[in-house]
């Protein structure tokens, strides 16, 4: 079965700390898909990135990084100098090569304090 | 384009009552899916669907019908509502059952069934 772990409940920093999120996956299938989303208070969900099984490659996109290890099976999300704008509960989510069926991880919620 | 919309944004229902969820994308996307979000869960999938007239379950499928007579409505109905159905549901949609693109989701119906 598939299963994403977000061991992190709730995170609180003060601006420009530097944060990362973790997101743990089990999956038997060798092609796999992965995504970071991110619910700001206003409630919908934002895409942020999408990773494939084939690709370990970091990715960075301004101050958001994200490191894909397939050794430990984590695909973790980093915020550099966190800003107020970045609160929100930010979702790990696993898909398979066949269907389009994302299983969600409970959720990060991430304060940003000034 | 409006995206993905869903209707209303909040409702009260009493228990046993029925109601159906509006979903509707312009994006002429194929694949359509309905999610619920539990307080302190990730999004469990209802119901999806891969075009009109096609529809199948999802993990949470109990107490839930869904139909697709048109590319761009997907509506959710609830039967006879129960308290365990109060969560808030998401709407989505994607071009295509190919995993690696991301799904498009609406802003959400918060439901309290009392």
């Amino acid at each position: 079965a598939q299963k994403v772990t977000q061991a992190q409940t709730e995170i609180s920093v003060v601006e420009k700390e530097d944060v990362t999120l973790d997101c743990v996956y089990e999956t038997r299938d060798t092609t796999y898909y992965l995504f970071w989303y991110k619910q700001p208070p206003s409630g919908e969900l934002v895409f942020l990135i999408r990773r494939n099984s084939f690709d370990e490659q970091n990715e960075i996109s301004g101050r958001y990084s994200w490191n894909f290890q397939k050794s430990t099976s984590s695909f973790n999300f980093t915020i550099t100098a966190s800003q107020v704008v970045d609160s929100a509960v930010y979702f790990c989510a696993l898909t398979m090569e066949y269907g389009n069926k994302l299983v969600f991880g409970a959720g990060t919620i991430l304060r940003v304090k000034s | 384009n409006a995206g993905v919309t869903q209707t209303p944004k909040f409702r009260i229902l009493k228990i046993g009552q029925s109601m159906t969820l509006q979903c509707t994308q312009d994006m002429n996307h194929n694949y359509m899916y309905w999610y619920r979000q539990d307080p302190g869960m990730g999004l469990k999938l209802i119901y999806y669907s891969v075009g009109a007239g096609i529809t199948d379950k999802g993990e949470v499928p109990n107490g839930y019908n869904v139909s697709r007579s048109t590319t761009e409505d997907f509506p959710l109905r609830l039967e006879l509502a129960a308290p365990s159905q109060t969560s808030v549901y998401f709407c989505a949609s994607s071009s295509n059952g190919i995993p690696y693109n991301e799904q498009f989701f609406g802003p959400g119906t918060r439901l309290t069934v009392l």
